[in-house]
């Protein structure tokens, strides 16, 4: 069971959109919709801010999006605001009752 | 609002056992179908779940730690708990709970983390 595949960092200016993928196999990320995607800015606990590859919790802005194309899922985030830089995960349900996380991407606004 | 509070030592031994447990407040432990776990964060590094519980006492673990876990529910207490064996300075890190709605994928609702450094 390894870890999910994440860029280790990203970055973006205001206004602009920027994606994070975060890539597994058929056994986790292309086997299930059960992908999602939490921020997490330092000294916090992780905030849920995309599930089941694409639905967001109540309160988490629309300018989060999420998709998946094969063993590869994606998190967008549009009109890049200052309070968006953050570390980001990834986790994908792996079948057998199991669980796995990315590597986490750190999301600079420039 | 469901709020979730970790409590527990925060220094143990090498080769002693960490116990943490998770006090849920402002909902059930039994109210819904959900699971509650535990995941991990070591200092700097990533995040790692380290295993989940239903309130029937099915208990789900990362392969990686199974031989090592051991968690458990006290529904009458609206409390869930952790115990790692045989630690080593490798164990060192945050520990968050968490309610999970599939059994190792993080929902919404987590506790604040507790930082157990594990050293002599």
């Amino acid at each position: 069971q390894s870890a999910l595949t994440q860029p280790p960092s990203a970055s973006g200016s205001p206004g602009q959109s920027v994606t994070i993928s975060c890539t597994g196999t058929s056994s986790d990320v292309g086997g299930y919709n059960y992908v999602s995607w939490y921020q997490q800015h330092p000294g916090k606990a992780p905030k849920l801010m995309i599930y089941e590859v694409s639905k967001r919790p109540s309160g988490v802005p629309d300018r989060f999006s999420g998709s998946k194309s094969g063993n590869t899922a994606s998190l967008t985030v549009s009109g890049l605001q200052a309070e968006d830089e953050a570390d980001y995960y990834c986790n994908s349900y792996a079948g057998s009752n199991t669980g796995v996380f990315g590597g986490g991407t750190k999301l600079t606004v420039l | 609002q469901l709020q979730l509070q970790e409590s527990g030592p925060g220094l143990v031994k090498p080769s002693e056992t960490l116990s943490l447990t998770c006090t849920v407040s402002g909902d059930s432990i039994i109210s819904r179908s959900y699971y509650w776990g535990w995941i991990r964060q070591p200092p700097g590094k990533g995040l790692e779940w380290i295993g989940s519980i239903h309130y029937s006492g099915s208990t789900y673990y990362n392969p990686s730690l199974k031989s090592r876990v051991t968690i458990s529910v006290d529904t009458s207490n609206n409390q869930f708990s952790l115990k790692l064996s045989s630690v080593t300075a490798a164990d060192t890190a945050v520990y968050y709970c968490a309610r999970l709605e599939v059994v190792a994928v993080p929902s919404d609702y987590w506790g604040q983390g507790t930082l157990v450094t594990v050293s002599s």
